[in-house]
């Protein structure tokens, strides 16, 4: 009964590399979200995504920030040239359909930039 | 308006003691109230939820308590235990998939 998958647990970058952050969604479910926790915070929400398709991506900084749920394999959060401002715990999260279905989280991954 | 506001920011119980942490919320169209309980190193966990139609939800240990027209809703965990030893948030949403997310609160249920 595998939850949200998200790998990996902890990923440390020097300041101008690139993070990679993998989501696999529950079983079943095709609504990906990511939300982000910086220390003694709320989630604040990020991007919500569906299958091949970006429907709202209105929570991510317009610059350094991406993301992607490919047809195949799992959702992408990608950001470039860190910066230590991006330290945080980053959540993904999926539902079975997208209005006012329960989120269920994974564990996070929490990136460091050093 | 979109913000969900939650207290306090941290709570010491005792063992037996009953828990209470309060959210208020402004936005009228939000019609879904989850709290969430995460542990240390861990995602949040759906704990229980609530629908603005009734004014309690219980869940063993776990009530929910919703007071529509002060826009408040609160989470009472009775009998509290040092395992509840965790942080809890609220959530509010309406009709939507944008979970707006209280601050988080902190228990600590002394054995």
């Amino acid at each position: 009964n595998a939850g949200v998958m998200q790998n990996p647990r902890h990923l440390v970058r020097r300041r101008g590399q690139e993070a990679r952050l993998r989501c696999s969604p529950m079983k079943g479910h095709s609504h990906v979200y990511w939300y982000r926790q910086l220390p003694e915070e709320g989630l604040k929400f990020m991007v919500y995504l569906q299958k091949e398709n970006i429907i709202d991506e209105s929570g991510m900084p317009k610059e350094r920030f991406s993301a992607e749920f490919p047809k195949e394999g799992p959702s992408i959060l990608r950001i470039q040239q860190v910066v230590r401002g991006d330290s945080a715990a980053y959540f993904c999260a999926s539902s079975t359909t997208g209005e006012n279905s329960p989120l269920h989280f994974g564990n996070g991954t929490r990136l460091t930039v050093t | 308006q979109q913000q969900v506001k939650q207290s306090p920011q941290s709570l010491i119980v005792q063992k037996g003691g009953i828990s209470i942490i309060n959210c208020a919320y402004e936005n009228t169209a939000f019609d879904y109230f989850p709290w969430y309980q995460q542990f240390p190193g861990k995602g949040p966990a759906l704990l229980i939820a609530i629908r603005p139609d009734v004014s309690e939800k219980k869940e063993g240990r776990f009530t929910i308590s919703f007071n529509k027209s002060a826009k408040q809703f609160s989470l009472h965990i009775m009998d509290s235990q040092p395992g509840d030893s965790a942080t809890y948030f609220c959530a509010a949403t309406g009709g939507t998939y944008k979970y707006i997310f209280g601050t988080g609160t902190r228990l600590k249920v002394l054995a």
